[in-house]
């Protein structure tokens, strides 16, 4: 499985929208990329995932480049609650049984 | 429904000393997986079962043995602690498709 490379940390007024880039040069063409968050010490939470195409849902967009190199979740209107470690993998999809991930983007939400 | 479910929720060890880490699943799921997660890092998958009866080693799998039963259950044993095994474990069980994996709300070990 491609690694990602993310920023450690990142600030983002509350109310406004969160971009949360990844880097995955080296992804392969059957690789799926995912977005996970872990808020304090809980068990990380799925948040979306996608191949090629942005993909949206009730909590998130992704967005992933024309090729695929990298990609960016969007928040869009960021809340306290949203404070927590964002993580990006890749990973062949529904015959992939490992989830590598990383060390991922500590997003803090700023009142 | 209670998801994905790891007890006990906090343990101290002495070096040397052997637990089972226990966690279950009420959610019919084939797979299930063990991770590691030690301060300031990313978790890191220690074994995986794929299905009642299989297991298959991941990422550190030294120094620790799991036990599939069931296909509810996946045990974590640690037959002689080592310090170095201080961390916070999740199990974890993916959905249809494998794409969405549920996680336990995590074991808390240290060992002294």
């Amino acid at each position: 499985d491609a690694k990602t490379t993310q920023p450690p940390s990142m600030d983002c007024a509350e109310g406004r929208a969160a971009n949360l880039p990844c880097n995955h040069s080296t992804i392969s063409g059957n690789e799926y990329v995912y977005w996970y968050r872990q808020i304090h010490s809980q068990g990380p939470q799925y948040i979306i995932h996608g191949l090629k195409n942005n993909e949206t849902n009730e909590m998130a967009s992704l967005i992933i480049t024309e090729d695929r190199k990298s990609s960016t979740l969007i928040l869009p209107h960021a809340t306290l609650r949203d404070t927590a470690v964002y993580y990006c993998i890749v990973r062949v999809g529904a015959t992939g049984n490992q989830f590598y991930f990383g060390t991922g983007t500590s997003l803090t939400v700023i009142p | 429904n209670a998801g994905v479910t790891q007890t006990p929720k906090f343990q101290v060890l002495k070096t040397g000393q052997s637990m089972t880490l226990q966690c279950a699943q009420d959610m019919n799921h084939n797979s299930m997986y063990w991770y590691r997660q030690d301060p300031g890092m990313g978790l890191r998958l220690i074994y995986y079962s794929a299905s009642e009866g299989t297991t298959d080693k991941g990422e550190v799998p030294n120094g620790y043995n799991v036990s599939r039963l069931n296909k509810r259950e996946f045990s974590l044993r640690l037959e002689s602690a080592a310090p170095s095994q201080t961390s916070v474990y999740f199990c974890a069980s993916p959905g249809q498709g494998y794409n969405e994996q549920f996680f336990g709300p995590g074991t808390r070990l240290t060992v002294l």
